[in-house]
């Protein structure tokens, strides 16, 4: 099973609201990831999480706050986004280990559509 | 992170073999080719990754150069379902961070 599974599927918000998109695994994977794509664009990096500790920030704005409750579970806590931030936000899971460790591949999952209105 | 160079856009008939070429002159000795498909709407799937022997599974087979510097994805009977994007990936030496570039978009036709 290499499913993990993100929601809403589709989420439209005003600029003042605060939301949180959610990503579940379990695979047992230590490694989560939050990636943001625009459209027509490919994913961009935007957090990893290693052992349930912040180990990548890209540089990102502090309206998006990530959280790592647990190893199953990734959030991405948003406030005060500007209508540009509509996007596709993707998560993702590997085992640790970093790039080279054979098999140590990055899985997707679907996507949350984020309007912002 | 060594950088790919992908074609922007491919045709392959149905049932035809869809070769996707990649460059990525700049990989070290110790970085992994990866290879990623985007169905339009869809997150990315894992198709096959390979070091430096040919690599080959139930979706597809990774041919890597001898010297490293470029790679073929071939999809042996493409389908209608293979049209997408996708990304060949080169992986960082160490780290977590995949970093996807523009990708070829594969369009299979009738």
């Amino acid at each position: 099973d290499t499913e993990v599974t993100q929601t809403p599927k589709h989420l439209v918000m005003g600029m003042t609201n605060k939301k949180s998109l959610k990503c579940e695994q379990h695979m047992g994977h230590r490694a989560m990831y939050w990636y943001k794509q625009k459209a027509k664009k490919p994913p961009e990096l935007m957090f990893v999480y290693s052992y349930e500790k912040l180990s990548i920030n890209e540089s990102v704005p502090s309206r998006f706050s990530p959280e790592c409750p647990n190893s199953s579970l990734l959030n991405l806590h948003l406030h005060a986004l500007q209508p540009e931030d509509s996007a596709l936000y993707l998560c993702a899971s590997s085992q640790e280990g970093g790039g080279q460790v054979p098999g140590n591949t990055i899985y997707f999952g679907e996507g949350s559509w984020l309007t912002v209105v | 992170d060594a950088k790919t160079t992908q074609p922007p856009s491919m045709d392959c008939a149905e049932g035809r073999a869809a070769n996707l070429p990649c460059n990525h002159s700049t990989i070290s000795g110790n970085e992994y080719v990866y290879w990623y498909r985007q169905i339009h709407s869809q997150g990315p799937q894992y198709i096959i990754h390979g070091l430096k022997n040919n690599e080959t599974n139930e979706m597809a087979s990774l041919i890597i150069t001898e010297d490293r510097k470029s790679s073929t994805l071939i999809l042996p009977h493409a389908t209608l379902r293979d049209t997408a994007v996708y990304y060949c990936i080169v992986r960082v030496g160490y780290g977590n961070k995949l970093v996807f570039g523009a990708g070829t978009i594969l369009r299979v036709k009738s």
